[in-house]
């Protein structure tokens, strides 16, 4: 399986840009990389997936390096509002796109 | 109305009880999932289905026992709960490899057995 690791936790402070790290060094040729935002006492929502390079959208930008065995989340210019627990999972494609979760980062992000 | 639907929303139980949470959704996607989530563990697999004939085990099935009773619902059966099954209960769905594959959870389950 395509264990993913991230940092327990993090801090930063409203305006500045956030860059969370994930390694999954068992990631297989056909598994994308995805990312979930969890506020407390709420079920995860989705913010973002990528399969290579770099994916941007509205919330945030996912950079992959060209060997895939890591990816970063990248939010720009946080806000309080941007605390919450951010996982990152692996795709796991052989397995009919099986989800698994790992510990995920808890950013706190302060005035 | 929710996408994603979990009854109950709280139950408390005692050990030995067997105890029924039911998810079902509107959203017409395949696969169905269960998690759950304890502090500090994130959320691990329980077990999941890509159709109405399809039952997986996930991470930690032990304990657990699931139906897919029709392409909308999805219910986890604790047989007989233990303390060390009190957590937050999440369902799930994707539609599958054809989309992205994106998760769509339901509001949780908060279940404690005494």
């Amino acid at each position: 399986l395509a264990k993913t690791t991230q940092p327990i936790s993090m801090d930063s402070y409203e305006g500045q840009e956030v860059n969370i790290t994930c390694s999954h060094n068992n990631i297989a040729t056909n598994d994308y990389i995805t990312w979930y935002q969890q506020f407390p006492s709420q079920g995860p929502r989705f913010i973002i997936q990528g399969y290579k390079t770099k994916v941007t959208n509205e919330v945030a930008s996912l950079f992959i390096p060209a060997d895939r065995k890591s990816s970063t989340l990248s939010l720009p210019r946080v806000s309080l509002s941007d605390t919450a627990v951010y996982y990152c999972l692996v795709m796991i494609y052989n397995q009919g796109g099986k989800l698994i979760f790992g510990q995920g980062t808890e950013l706190s992000v302060k005035p | 109305d929710a996408d994603v639907t979990q009854t109950p929303r709280n139950r408390i139980t005692k050990t030995g009880k067997r105890i029924m949470l039911e998810c079902s959704q509107t959203k017409g996607h395949d696969r169905m999932y269960w998690y759950r989530q304890d502090p500090g563990l994130g959320l691990r697999l329980i077990y999941y289905s890509f159709d109405v004939k399809d039952i997986n085990k996930g991470e930690i099935s032990d304990g657990y026992s699931v139906s897919r009773q029709a392409q909308a619902k999805f219910s986890l059966s604790l047989e007989s709960a233990i303390p060390n099954q009190t957590a937050l209960y999440f369902c799930a769905t994707s539609d599958g490899l054809g989309g992205t594959g994106e998760l769509f959870f339901g509001e949780g389950s908060r279940l404690t057995v005494l």
